[in-house]
């Protein structure tokens, strides 16, 4: 059982470049959700998903773009990498209830140069 | 809308000490609250949550907390802080009338422990 993986660890962009955040679980959990970390700033929720096909905004979607075609994956695509989105991204999978615990993935580091 | 504040960004305490880790949150109504622990260069995990039952809530690594309705906080302790403690700690509120796991977290408290 591996959990929550994400891909990759670390990746420098150029801005105007775009790229994916891959994101997978194994725990068939329907709820997935990705959430960036700043500074000072604790963690931030991008966009979510209830189950396959149907995906949300969350509190900073700007500059993101999700899609949900199976349980397992949640890929985040930047679609034109700006400076300001460099961070740390998070991936999270849990069941659906607001009260139940959410497992997340170790993180990427984005740089946006 | 939810929002959460943790007071104090750095906490240093001594090994063997007691910890106290502050969250308020502001939501009108009591909603379910979470705290997360980081370590370096990790993802997060969960310490405890409080999801309406019980108002004191044990969690893992002898971490427990109490959810305050009046004071509307659920304030982090430990009674006595180990060397393995020093990470970041996230207080978190998610919203029980709505459908999914939405979280709002805070920003974050540092936790230093002194030899």
């Amino acid at each position: 059982n591996a959990g929550v993986t994400q891909t990759p660890k670390f990746q420098v962009l150029k801005t105007g470049q775009s790229m994916t955040l891959q994101c997978a679980q194994d725990m068939n959990h329907e709820y997935m959700s990705w959430y960036r970390q700043d500074p000072g700033m604790g963690l931030r929720l991008i966009h979510y998903s209830v189950g396959a096909g149907i995906t949300d905004q969350g509190e900073v979607p700007n500059g993101y773009n999700v899609s949900r075609s199976t349980t397992e994956d949640f890929p985040l695509r930047l679609l034109s990498a700006a400076p300001s989105q460099t961070s740390v991204y998070f991936c999270a999978s849990s069941l659906e209830r607001g009260y139940d615990e959410q497992f997340f993935g170790p993180g990427t580091r984005l740089t946006v140069l | 809308a939810q929002s959460v504040t943790q007071l104090g960004s750095h906490v240093s305490v001594s090994e063997g000490a007691l910890v106290l880790l502050r969250c308020n949150y502001s939501s009108s109504v009591p909603p379910y609250l979470f705290w997360y622990v980081q370590y370096p260069n990790q993802g997060l995990q969960l310490l405890l949550k409080y999801t309406s039952a019980a108002t004191l809530v044990k969690g893992i690594n002898g971490f427990e907390a109490e959810f305050k309705k009046s004071e509307t906080s659920f304030h982090l302790t430990k009674p006595s802080a180990h060397m393995s403690d020093a990470a970041e700690y996230f207080c978190a509120v998610s919203d029980q009338r709505e459908y999914g796991n939405k979280l709002v977290f805070g920003a974050g408290t540092i936790l230093r422990v002194k030899s």
